[in-house]
């Protein structure tokens, strides 16, 4: 069974310009969650869909936009980046039903802002 | 606010040691406590996780246990190898899975010969 995937592995942006960047979760999962990775604030939770409605939202900024399509493929959109957003955005994928479902990584976009 | 405490950041054990890692919360509705492994490059995988309704899980060389008066709960690494050199995550969740997981900050475990 394929696992996460995550496109595109690197991307080297500019400020101000934005991005979208895409994850393909395991078959059969209906839930995508999206986390970004810095060294100095570790792993923290940007928003989750299940069945195309975002179920969870985290504590960043409204530039940081992502939506689900009906194969529960999933992209997040960053607007006017910021040299701050320079990170590993992650997603994760699980079955999405009721109680907590283990969560399955992708290896993630390595966002670089110059 | 850290929701889940993590310590500590760095870690070093002799081959056949035993690594251990602590974390602690606050949030006593978290029900849900995974472990992740991460290598450089790659994403988080799950290594093992436990429901606050038992104090111990063991699968191989690996084993949480789980405090709940304390609201803490600790990876263990039996005979630790090389191989296991990575960044351990804990994490929790709670609601019955209605609230996102959170991380604690990791440990950069390194297994030296």
């Amino acid at each position: 069974k394929a696992g996460v995937t995550q496109t595109p592995r690197y991307l080297i942006k500019t400020r101000g310009q934005q991005v979208t960047l895409s994850c393909s979760p395991i078959s059969g999962h209906r839930s995508v969650s999206w986390y970004q990775q810095t060294p100095g604030q570790g792993l923290q939770f940007l928003f989750e869909y299940f069945s195309e409605t975002q179920r969870n939202k985290g504590n960043f900024p409204g530039r940081f936009s992502g939506r689900q399509f009906s194969n529960s493929r999933s992209e997040m959109n960053v607007s006017t980046l910021e040299l701050g957003d320079s990170a590993l955005y992650l997603c994760a994928s699980s079955l999405g039903g009721p109680g907590n479902q283990p969560q399955h990584f992708g290896d993630g976009t390595r966002l670089s802002i110059l | 606010q850290q929701q889940v405490k993590q310590s500590p950041q760095s870690l070093i054990v002799q081959k056949g040691g035993i690594s251990i890692i602590n974390c602690a919360y606050e949030n006593t509705a978290f029900d849900y406590f995974p472990w992740y492994q991460q290598f450089p490059g790659k994403g988080p995988a799950l290594l093992i996780a436990i429901r606050p309704d038992v104090s111990e899980k063991k699968e191989g060389r690996f084993t949480i246990s789980f405090n709940k008066s304390a609201k803490q709960f600790s990876l263990h690494i039996m005979d630790s190898q090389p191989g296991d050199s990575a960044t351990y995550f804990c994490a929790a969740s709670g609601n019955s899975g209605n609230t996102p997981l959170v991380f604690g900050k990791g440990t950069r475990l390194s297994v030296i010969a």
